[in-house]
């Protein structure tokens, strides 16, 4: 199970910022690879980038935020959040926290949160 | 990156009718390829992984075909719990992505 947390309103220039939690399962799994994901009507389902653990961390982003985006997994509290800085309101979108294994589609997804860029 | 297109966008199907829902890829993406389901306001649903397992808990109605990079899904006798959006997915490669949606409406 995943349940997010984090503001539903962002100002234009700022930084987005949304927690992940994370129950029934370790964030620091071996099989485990953590995901966000963002919804709109304009991009549609977008992937944005992912954190997993294999004896060490790593971290992957998609090329229309890898410049502006970090993942990063809390192993004392079992989440994993998402920091977007210098938002404009192309960012505006429903995000997902989602789990997938190795075998590699997402199931199960976080509640979305809706964000809204503006000033 | 691997695009994939969903055909049509949306189709309108009677209730008990069969709906045929298509997913292209842009390159093959073998049996890596699911499906979701999304109602409005909810969160997307898998339905179907490895290009025809079914996830838990899903009704027997709804099966997926196919390989490389021609996919369908199929929904037999349909229900009212089943007009929504439908999502292909494929991991075969990342970064992952998804077709753009087909809207099932009733008829």
């Amino acid at each position: 199970q995943l349940q997010q947390s984090g503001p539903g309103l962002v100002k234009p220039s700022q930084t987005l910022s949304l927690t992940c939690a994370i129950s029934g399962d370790s964030v620091s799994s071996n099989i485990a690879v953590w995901n966000w994901i963002r919804q709109s009507p304009s991009r549609g389902l977008e992937w944005l980038g992912r954190t997993y653990y294999r004896s060490k961390w790593y971290n992957d982003y998609a090329v229309s935020v890898k410049s502006r985006m970090t993942i990063n997994p809390d192993t004392s509290t079992n989440k994993f959040s998402l920091h977007l800085n210098s938002v404009t309101p192309e960012d505006t979108a429903v995000y997902y926290c989602v789990y997938s294994g190795d075998w590699g589609w997402f199931d199960p997804w976080g509640q979305g949160t809706l964000v809204t860029v503006s000033s | 990156e691997i695009v994939m297109a969903q055909s049509p966008a949306t189709l309108s199907v009677s209730p008990g009718e069969r709906a045929t829902l298509s997913c292209r890829a842009s390159q093959s993406v073998g049996s890596n390829l699911a499906w979701y389901q999304q109602k409005p306001g909810q969160t997307p649903r898998l339905l179907i992984y490895a290009v025809s397992a079914r996830a838990t808990g899903i009704p027997a109605r709804f099966s997926g075909s196919g390989s490389g990079t021609e996919f369908t899904l199929t929904i037999n006798s349909l229900q009212s719990e089943d007009f929504a959006v439908y999502y292909c997915h494929q991991y075969n490669a990342w970064p992952r992505t998804f077709g753009q949606g087909t809207k099932l409406e009733i008829k």
